[in-house]
């Protein structure tokens, strides 16, 4: 049973506008939350993170909110350019640490 | 540059047969972890080491050992390949905890397994 779920398995935004990428999960545990980029070869790279202490971090173009809760978790990336385009992987931890199955985002010149 | 190496890139196996995956890293970092990426089903943890000589199971561990000899070296040994372990296979590294802030990835391993 995956405890932190990614319902879109894709995303397409035009250049310019906003991208926002949904998490969900299901363990009150978790204290922190993390998202990864991951481009086609390469692996998962460190975006951004947040605590649960915290609703929202921010840093430039990106920024995770976080709904305790509703369990929920979303990354907005404004304004969404094409080099965004890559898989977005959100990821939980608490005794160990938990990704979702990820969004491909593709952002359209 | 410092980071995380994996090797090979990539393998095909015929059931039965074994391997082993590498992984180095060079940051000195006492974490060190293995997961599997399968469509739909994101990043799943395999085996995990908290320290040299120090290892442990993550959520998918059956059919795979891993040793922690080294600081340096994370190996993960495929006993009798199985078509259900083609995947591409990850190793990361982290200063501490495995809470994955500042986790290192490697590029990863994709195995076919036939």
């Amino acid at each position: 049973d995956q405890q932190v779920k990614q319902n879109s398995p894709s995303l397409s935004v035009q250049e310019g506008r906003i991208s926002i990428l949904n998490c969900d999960y299901t363990n009150s545990m978790f204290d922190y939350f993390l998202w990864y980029k991951k481009y086609p070869a390469e692996g998962p790279t460190f975006l951004i993170s947040i605590s649960s202490i915290k609703d929202k971090n921010e840093d430039g173009r990106f920024t995770v909110f976080l709904n305790k809760s509703a369990k929920h978790l979303s990354l907005h990336i404004v304004p969404s350019q094409p080099g965004d385009s890559a898989v977005y992987f959100c990821a939980a931890s608490w005794d160990k640490f938990y990704f979702g199955s990820g969004t491909k985002l593709n952002v359209k010149p | 540059n410092a980071g995380v190496t994996q090797t090979p890139k990539f393998q095909v196996l015929k059931t039965g047969q074994s391997m082993t995956l590498q992984c180095a890293q060079d940051m000195n970092h006492e974490y060190m972890s293995w997961y599997r990426q399968d469509p739909g089903m994101g990043l799943r943890l395999i085996h995990y080491s908290v320290g040299a000589g120090i290892t442990d199971q993550g959520e998918v561990p059956n059919g795979y050992n891993v040793s922690r000899s080294t600081t340096e070296d994370f190996p993960l040994r495929l006993l009798s390949a199985a078509p259900s372990q083609t995947s591409v296979y990850f190793c990361a590294s982290q200063t501490s905890g495995g809470d994955g802030y500042g986790y290192t990835f490697g590029s990863g391993t994709r195995l076919t397994v036939v």
